[in-house]
C-alpha cells in the first residue's frame, strides 16, 4: 500500500495568511494526488484533483502543486471560512489511501 | 442537483452485519466508479472499497481490514450502492461516506451513515 504523511499535522493561523500543507507518498504517484477540505458535521469536499486541477467551484485562492512524492496544498490568504481538517489522498493504486490530515484552526 | 443518501447505519454487536444503502440521483450513475469511505470517531478518512462501472466489468477491490467481510455491489437500475457487511468489530466503528466523482477526485459525497460496532 502507498503511505502517505501530511505535514504539518495542524496549524494556527490567521485570517489573510498564506498557508501551505504538504503530503508526501511512499512511492511515486505521478500527479494522481486530490486534496479535500472536510468540516466537522459536513461531507469532505474535493478542492483540488490531479495535484494541480481546482475542481469546478472551488475559489482561485486554493492551488496545488507537486508530482512524483510530494505535493503541496496552498491557500494564498485564509478566510474564516478555511478553517478546517485538509486531507490529500493518492489515486494512483487501490487501496486509495488518504493522508492523516492537517487541521488548520486560529 | 446531485444527491447521495446512506442508510443503514446501526447499532450493532460485535460479529453481527450490516447492509449499508446509497441512494444517488443527479449524475450518471451507471457511468460512474462508486466508492465507500469511512472515519472512525476521531480520526482521519480511510477508503473501504470501490467498484467499477458494468462497462468496466463492475470489478471490486477493497482496503485490507474490510477484505473477505464487506461485499461492495450496486443496482444501476436503483441508482443505489451497496455495501454488505460481515464480522463486524469495534474497529468497523465509523461514519460511513458513499462517494464518486467524474475525475480522479471524488466530488460527490452524501453526509455519511453511522456504524457503531458494540457489546
Amino acid at each position: 500500500d502507498i503511505q502517505m504523511t501530511q505535514s504539518p499535522s495542524s496549524l494556527s493561523a490567521s485570517v489573510g495568511d498564506r498557508v501551505t500543507i504538504t503530503c508526501r507518498t511512499s512511492q511515486s504517484i505521478n500527479n494522481y494526488l486530490n486534496w479535500y477540505q472536510h468540516k466537522p458535521g459536513k461531507a469532505p469536499k474535493l478542492l483540488i484533483y490531479d495535484a494541480s486541477s481546482l475542481q469546478s467551484g472551488v475559489p482561485s485562492r486554493f492551488s496545488g502543486s507537486g508530482s512524483g512524492t510530494d505535493f503541496t496544498l496552498t491557500l494564498s490568504s485564509l478566510q474564516p471560512e478555511d478553517f478546517a481538517t485538509y486531507f490529500c489522498q493518492q489515486s494512483y493504486n487501490t487501496p486509495l489511501t488518504f493522508g492523516p490530515g492537517t487541521n488548520v484552526d486560529i | 442537483e446531485v444527491q447521495m443518501v446512506e442508510s443503514g447505519g446501526d447499532l450493532v454487536k460485535p460479529g453481527g452485519s450490516l447492509r449499508l444503502s446509497c441512494a444517488a440521483s443527479g449524475f450518471a450513475f451507471s457511468s460512474l466508479w462508486m466508492t465507500w469511505v469511512r472515519q472512525p470517531p476521531g480520526k482521519g478518512l480511510e477508503w473501504v472499497a470501490r467498484i467499477k462501472s458494468k462497462t468496466h466489468g463492475e470489478t471490486t477491490d477493497y482496503a485490507a481490514p474490510v477484505k473477505d467481510r464487506f461485499t461492495i455491489f450496486r443496482d444501476d437500475s436503483k441508482n443505489t450502492l451497496y455495501l454488505e457487511m460481515n464480522s463486524l468489530n469495534t474497529e468497523d466503528t465509523a461514519l460511513y461516506y458513499c462517494t464518486t466523482g467524474r475525475n480522479n477526485g471524488y466530488e460527490y459525497w452524501g453526509q455519511g451513515t453511522l456504524v457503531t460496532v458494540s457489546s
